[in-house]
């Protein structure tokens, strides 16, 4: 079944005490996107890559780090958790990316982070 | 700035009315895409629809449909005969800039039976 899974679903953590967010999908996409969602304010872009080894900021980057190694993982690793980090996470994929060769992003299920 | 702006942040409506989600943006770029995702209780986002900035063509779908107009830079959202499975929050998006996608604040639809 084509899908984008994520890992763990849900997450506990202290202050300061790394974790990292596994993603992974079984598509053959291209592009990859993590995301964070937050009440009243939709989803918010963090990271996106648009190939293997090719990273962008989305527009709230801050405390958060990604790398593209394969094209089926994108990992989003958190060096020091914050509680202002606690949040809905959630990543997604497309064959490819950009106006000349759109394609529809599919999302995982979403990571529920708190962080105390 | 980029921008999309979900001004109804709750709606409430009775089975079988027709109800419509307004979503306004704002953006420079003259080729851009619009989208709408649907987000149930179970918490995953399911894609609805999308169109790019070169049609204006309004679409229907079974008891959706979206109208583009492109001169007050709106892309809303209408279901018909509204149905309890409806109730969700709604988000429409931005695709702009090539690479980047805003989303709007969403709308929490709630169908009463």
């Amino acid at each position: 079944e084509a899908q984008v899974t994520q890992n763990p679903r849900y997450l506990i953590t202290v202050t300061g005490k790394k974790l990292t967010v596994t993603c992974s999908q079984n598509m053959n996409h291209e592009y990859m996107s993590w995301y964070r969602q937050d009440p009243g304010l939709g989803l918010r872009q963090i990271y996106y890559s648009m190939n293997v080894e090719v990273t962008d900021k989305g527009d709230v980057p801050e405390g958060y780090k990604v790398s593209r190694k394969e094209k089926r993982n994108f990992p989003l690793i958190l060096e020091s958790p914050s509680p202002n980090q606690t949040s809905l996470y959630f990543c997604a994929s497309s064959f490819s990316w950009g106006y000349n060769s759109y394609n529809e992003q599919f999302f995982g299920p979403g990571t529920r982070l708190t962080v105390l | 700035a980029q921008k999309v702006t979900q001004a109804q942040t709750e709606i409430s409506v009775v089975e079988k009315e027709d109800v419509t989600l307004d979503c306004v943006y704002e953006t420079r770029d003259t080729t851009y895409y619009l989208f709408w995702y649907k987000q149930p209780p179970s918490g995953e986002l399911v894609f609805l629809i999308r169109r790019n900035s070169f049609d204006e063509q309004n679409e229907i779908s079974g008891r959706y449909s979206w109208n583009f107009q492109k001169s007050t830079s709106s892309f809303n959202f209408t279901i018909t005969a509204s149905q309890v499975v409806d109730s969700a929050v709604y988000f429409c998006a931005l695709h702009y800039n090539n690479n980047d996608m805003r989303f709007g604040a969403g709308t929490r639809l709630t169908v009463k039976p």
